[in-house]
């Protein structure tokens, strides 16, 4: 069974651009989960979709969104880029109870410059 | 300027030695633990998951302990390895839908 799949693996991007991410789920997984990872913060929530609904938001400003399609995949984009916003991404997925484990894809690093 | 880092309490432990690495939570409310392990350029890898409805949940070659009096988690890893050597996160979760929060992290580091 393919594991949760993340593209792009890296980005570049400059301040002020806006960047969509894409995570694939693990096959029959219905929550999508996203993640901040920096050295300063370290892992944070940022929203979770579970049959093309938000049901969980984090605390990031707007500039963060996301959507789920009907086949689990989700995408997750950052507007008007900011320096602080050069991160790993990780994108996690589950069955969809909040105790199934979830499983990590391998991130996306973005580097805003 | 140059951004702070969280500061990564760091284990070092022999090969073959057993290892511990402990986790405070803060949310009495959360009911589900879990702990991954994370290796450099990978995302975090699921090792073990323990309900609040238990105190000690065993897997292969690890083992979670969780002492919800005074809200503490542990990991105990027997017979470390080197490929045991990575940052170690615990991840906590309460109410409604999927939303983990994760400790700080510890580096493990296993010397040969």
């Amino acid at each position: 069974k393919a594991g949760v799949t993340q593209t792009p693996r890296y980005l570049i991007k400059t301040r002020g651009q806006q960047v969509t991410l894409s995570c694939s789920p693990i096959s029959g997984h219905r929550s999508v989960s996203w993640y901040q990872q920096t050295p300063g913060q370290g892992l944070q929530f940022l929203f979770e979709y579970f049959s093309e609904t938000q049901r969980n938001k984090g605390n990031f400003p707007g500039r963060f969104s996301g959507r789920q399609f009907s086949n689990s995949r989700s995408e997750m984009n950052v507007s008007t880029l900011e320096l602080g916003d050069s991160a790993l991404y990780l994108c996690a997925s589950s069955l969809g109870d909040r105790r199934d484990i979830q499983y990590f894809g391998a991130g996306t690093r973005l580097s805003v410059l | 300027g140059e951004s702070v880092g969280l500061h990564l309490p760091t284990l070092s432990v022999q090969e073959g030695d057993n290892s511990i690495i402990n986790c405070a939570y803060s949310n009495s409310a959360s009911d589900y633990f879990i702990w991954y392990k994370q290796e450099s350029g990978k995302g975090p890898q699921f090792i073990i998951d323990i309900r609040s409805n238990m105190d000690k949940r065993q897997g292969q070659r690890v083992t979670v302990l969780l002492n919800k009096t005074v809200k503490h988690l542990s990991l105990q890893i027997a017979a470390t390895q080197p490929g045991d050597s990575a940052v170690y996160f615990c991840a906590e979760t309460a109410g409604g839908g999927n939303k983990l929060t994760f400790g700080t992290g510890t580096q493990l580091k296993v010397e040969l």
